[in-house]
């Protein structure tokens, strides 16, 4: 059984660029969530994708978007990149909505 | 909303004693908590969940206890060994898909 694996594991960007962070779900799970977690702080919600639908957003702008895909895997996209947006993108997968989640290693994105 | 805090951003204990890290919650309507661990350069990991209707879950060398009335639960490890130095989040969930996770305490385990 493969856990959650994230690509790219770092990733250095231009402020204003785009960026598209990549997640595989753990084997059976159907649901994935995205979490920010800035320097010293908790995860912070994003969003959440089940069946290849948002169910649930976070408190993040719409420049922040995602796709799930028919395997369950899925991607984070984030446009007109700031500063405040480094920090490490974390995808956790899960059997059901609401269920405890398997975490990925993270994606460190730094914004220059 | 929610917000979930931990009652300290560090801890240090001696190798072979017990710890106890504390967490409060704010919403009453929080019905699931976990609690992870995170090593450095790596995702938080899963210990142990407990949801409203218990107020004691037990796993291997970790207990959980949650407490309604004050809104507070803590994690319990026994025997805490060098391994177990990390940084230790709460989450707790009530409607919706998401979880709020307070901002951690970091375990120190002295040899």
């Amino acid at each position: 059984e493969t856990g959650v694996t994230q690509s790219p594991t770092h990733l250095i960007k231009t402020r204003g660029q785009q960026v598209t962070l990549r997640c595989s779900s753990q084997s059976g799970h159907n649901t994935v969530s995205w979490y920010q977690q800035a320097l010293g702080q908790g995860p912070q919600f994003i969003f959440q994708y089940y069946r290849e639908e948002e169910n649930g957003r976070g408190n993040f702008p719409p420049r922040f978007s995602g796709l799930q895909f028919p395997n369950y895997s899925s991607e984070l996209n984030v446009n007109a990149l700031e500063l405040d947006d480094s920090a490490l993108y974390l995808c956790a997968s899960s059997l059901a909505e609401g269920a405890g989640y398997t975490f990925g290693s993270g994606t460190r994105l730094t914004v220059v | 909303g929610e917000s979930v805090g931990l009652h300290l951003p560090t801890l240090s204990v001696q190798e072979g004693d017990n710890s106890i890290i504390n967490c409060a919650y704010s919403n009453s309507a929080s019905d699931y908590f976990i609690w992870y661990k995170q090593e450095s350069g790596k995702g938080p990991q899963f210990i142990i969940d407990i949801r409203s209707n218990m107020d004691k879950r037990q796993g291997q060398r970790v207990t959980v206890l949650l407490n309604k009335t004050v809104k507070h639960l803590s994690l319990q490890i026994a025997a805490t060994q060098p391994g177990d130095s990390a940084v230790y989040f709460c989450a707790g969930k009530h409607t919706g898909n998401q979880f709020y996770f307070g901002t951690g305490t970091s375990l120190t385990v002295i040899p």
